[in-house]
């Protein structure tokens, strides 16, 4: 079985301030790991993902993540934040013969001009 | 290259009656998944498609089904319906064979019941 736990259901950062999103996940086998983006009446976008490769994963809009086995976490960070990543934030897993994502609660960011 | 396209993008229903939303994946994309997402139990994950084939369902209840056709478009179906069942529903399609390439959504289909 596979779950992710995200760390507060919502993040409030001042424009030009760090962004941190934390991720935490549980899984059985290997996991591939998301972060999608959802602006109001929309569906989700995919910011990044994690497959095995460098646990250093850089995304769109100047997002990043980095995969931290020890940790099992995947926290998404940007060291910027501007007003336009102002949505709400969902970290996802899967992995194995498993084609689904198991998804977080999701965070929602507002942006503080 | 054209995105994975939901259809319609608003639905009112009335409680009892059936429905059935499409999705046309990203040409090429073998694999077709819907989700379920309400404020209360956020993305659900209904059922997955490849090739035709259901390879994972979700925890939902019979009424919900789907189906995919040769042209890897899928089609899912609620019937008797519930006021519970309002909720945006939203279709995802990768290529299938390996899950190094993600899922991309669509726009959703935003479903009321009433």
């Amino acid at each position: 079985a596979q779950s992710v736990t995200q760390l507060g259901s919502h993040v409030s950062v001042s424009e030009g301030a760090l962004v941190l999103l934390r991720c935490n996940y549980s899984s059985s086998v290997p996991p591939y790991l998301f972060w999608y983006v959802q602006y109001p009446n929309q569906g989700l976008q995919l910011l990044l993902k994690y497959t095995s490769a460098a646990t250093l994963v850089k995304g769109i809009n100047g997002f990043e993540a980095e995969f931290k086995k020890s940790e099992t976490s995947f926290h998404l960070t940007k060291p910027s934040a501007h007003m336009s990543d102002a949505a709400e934030y969902f970290c996802a897993v899967s992995g194995g013969s498993n084609y689904k994502l198991t998804f977080g609660k999701g965070t929602l960011l507002t942006v503080n001009p | 290259k054209a995105g994975v396209t939901q259809t319609p993008r608003y639905l009112i229903k009335t409680r009892g009656q059936q429905v059935t939303l499409s999705c046309s994946p990203i040409s090429g994309h073998r694999s077709v998944s819907w989700y379920q997402q309400t404020p209360g139990q956020g993305l659900q994950f209904l059922f997955e498609y490849f090739s035709e084939t259901q390879r994972n369902k979700g925890n939902f209840p019979g009424r919900f089904s789907g189906r995919q056709f040769s042209n890897s478009r899928s089609e899912m179906n609620v019937s008797t319906l519930e006021l519970g069942d309002s909720a945006l529903y939203l279709c995802a399609s990768s290529p299938g064979d390996s899950q190094n390439y993600g899922y991309t959504f669509g726009s959703g289909t935003r479903l009321t019941v009433v």
